[in-house]
């Protein structure tokens, strides 16, 4: 099985913050890679997918980055909308979610 | 507009059995994977099984042997068939859409239905 790993667990951030969130699974996937957004309550929404290509309607300030074993979430700059859970998720082999990193307000 | 509602959900003892649905609606759903995943109270997301547009199945380590994923094409609806269920399958179950037939990414996720397995 493949561990996916998240760090930093939790970030606290302002708007208008670069914010960025790495992810490294415990093998190499490739570009096998997908970012989600979760909000309180409510359902995951794809960001990115294949490690760095931006899902349809997703805002140009949220980009990916990495192949292998290590990723990169990165927020250019932080708007309040963005507050929320970000999980990544490997697809090489089955899958498998990060543990998540909650960004909250500084 | 791509729809997905899942329903089944509900308070069940340890030991019983759910069935869960999802219909889809707003694409054509015999081209693509599909997928449950599930999150517990408070905790983080976790891939429960998927099933792809020629009909292949995979499951996740902790529900195998337990849980059977289905796809009835002619009603464009998912199934999660949950057999004894234990306290730690008590989540909420959400399907999702994948990006292609294989199963790959999850592009998009129904509202979630709440499963909870206790006395």
């Amino acid at each position: 099985d493949i561990q996916m790993t998240q760090s930093p667990s939790s970030v606290s951030a302002s708007v208008g913050d670069r914010v960025t969130i790495t992810c490294r699974a415990s093998q190499g996937i490739r570009s096998w890679l997908a970012w989600y957004q979760q909000k309180p309550g409510k359902a995951p929404n794809l960001l990115i997918y294949a490690a760095s290509r931006l899902q349809s309607g997703v805002p140009s300030r949220f980009s990916g980055s990495g192949s292998g074993t290590d990723f990169t979430l990165t927020i250019s700059s932080l708007q309040p909308e963005d507050f929320a859970t970000y999980y990544c998720q490997q697809a090489n082999n089955l899958f498998s979610f990060g543990p998540g990193t909650k960004v909250d307000v500084k | 507009e791509v729809q997905l509602l899942e329903s089944g959900g509900g308070l069940v003892q340890p030991g019983g059995s759910l069935r869960l649905s999802c219909a889809a609606s707003g694409f054509t759903f015999n081209n693509y994977a599909m997928t449950w995943v599930r999150q517990a109270p408070g905790k983080g997301l976790e891939w429960v099984s998927t099933i792809r547009s020629d009909g292949s199945t995979f499951y996740a380590d902790s529900v195998k042997g337990r849980f059977t994923i289905s796809r009835d094409n002619s009603k464009d609806t998912l199934y999660l068939q949950m057999n004894s269920l234990r306290a730690e399958d008590t989540a909420v179950y959400y399907c999702a859409k994948d990006v292609a037939s294989i199963g790959e990414y999850f592009q998009h996720w129904g509202q979630g239905t709440l499963v909870t397995v206790s006395t």
